[in-house]
């Protein structure tokens, strides 16, 4: 079955520590993006990459990197620099056709962060 | 800049009711609009997306979508509200070209009673 997987489903932090949390596609999408939920916040996005070994900073990509080395695979650092990053992170996709085109993005089914 | 306002964090409604969650845009681009719903702990699922094809767009589980661009709307419905639709449910916009991310409105908990 084609679809996006993430894990861990739960991570807990220490405060000083980086975590990795992983984002697989086997869509063979070209486009991928990290959102993060706050309860009443929605969905704002942290950085998304558009083609392998390419990234762009969203709108609240302090505190976070990510990496794009393989088309299937979009991994997001949290880093001691985030101040406040217990929330729970979504991993999308989307194939990207043409230029002029959006399509539409699916989810993964999420990583919930809990800072101790 | 782009915007979406969803009105009501909570709505109620009771079983067989008509359920209208209700979503305003602001685009300054010709947008593309989405509905997600959230099931408690999972991902996103798409419900329904207008692409600028046909202004009332139906989706899954018996949800659709009218896009208003007078109203700068794009309000989901559903005729008959089942318990299994009691979710939290995401409006979200994009536009042709640029970033392509999506833009999400803060979400609307639907409650449905016995």
């Amino acid at each position: 079955d084609g679809g996006i997987t993430q894990s861990p489903k739960y991570l807990f932090r220490k405060e000083g520590q980086n975590v990795t949390l992983s984002c697989e596609q086997n869509l063979n999408h070209d486009a991928m993006y990290w959102y993060r939920q706050d309860p009443g916040q929605g969905l704002r996005l942290i950085y998304y990459s558009q083609i392998v070994n390419d990234f762009q900073k969203g709108d609240i990509a302090e505190g976070y990197s990510v990496s794009r080395e393989k088309k299937e695979s979009f991994p997001l650092t949290v880093t001691s620099a985030q101040k406040n990053p217990t929330a729970f992170y979504l991993c999308a996709s989307s194939i990207r056709r043409v230029l002029w085109k959006t399509d539409t993005q699916y989810f993964g089914p999420g990583t919930r962060l809990t800072v101790l | 800049a782009q915007s979406v306002t969803q009105l009501g964090s909570h709505v109620s409604v009771s079983e067989g009711a008509l359920v209208l969650l209700r979503c305003n845009y602001s685009s300054s681009v010709p947008p593309y609009l989405f509905w997600y719903v959230q099931y408690p702990n999972q991902g996103l699922q798409l419900l329904l997306k207008y692409t600028s094809a046909a202004t009332l767009v139906k989706g899954i589980n018996g949800f659709e979508a009218e896009f208003k661009k007078s109203e700068t709307s794009f309000h989901l419905t559903n005729p008959s509200a089942h318990m299994s639709d009691a979710a939290e449910y995401f409006c979200a916009l994009t536009y042709r070209g640029g970033r392509r991310a999506l833009t999400f409105g803060s979400g609307t908990r639907l409650q449905v009673q016995p």
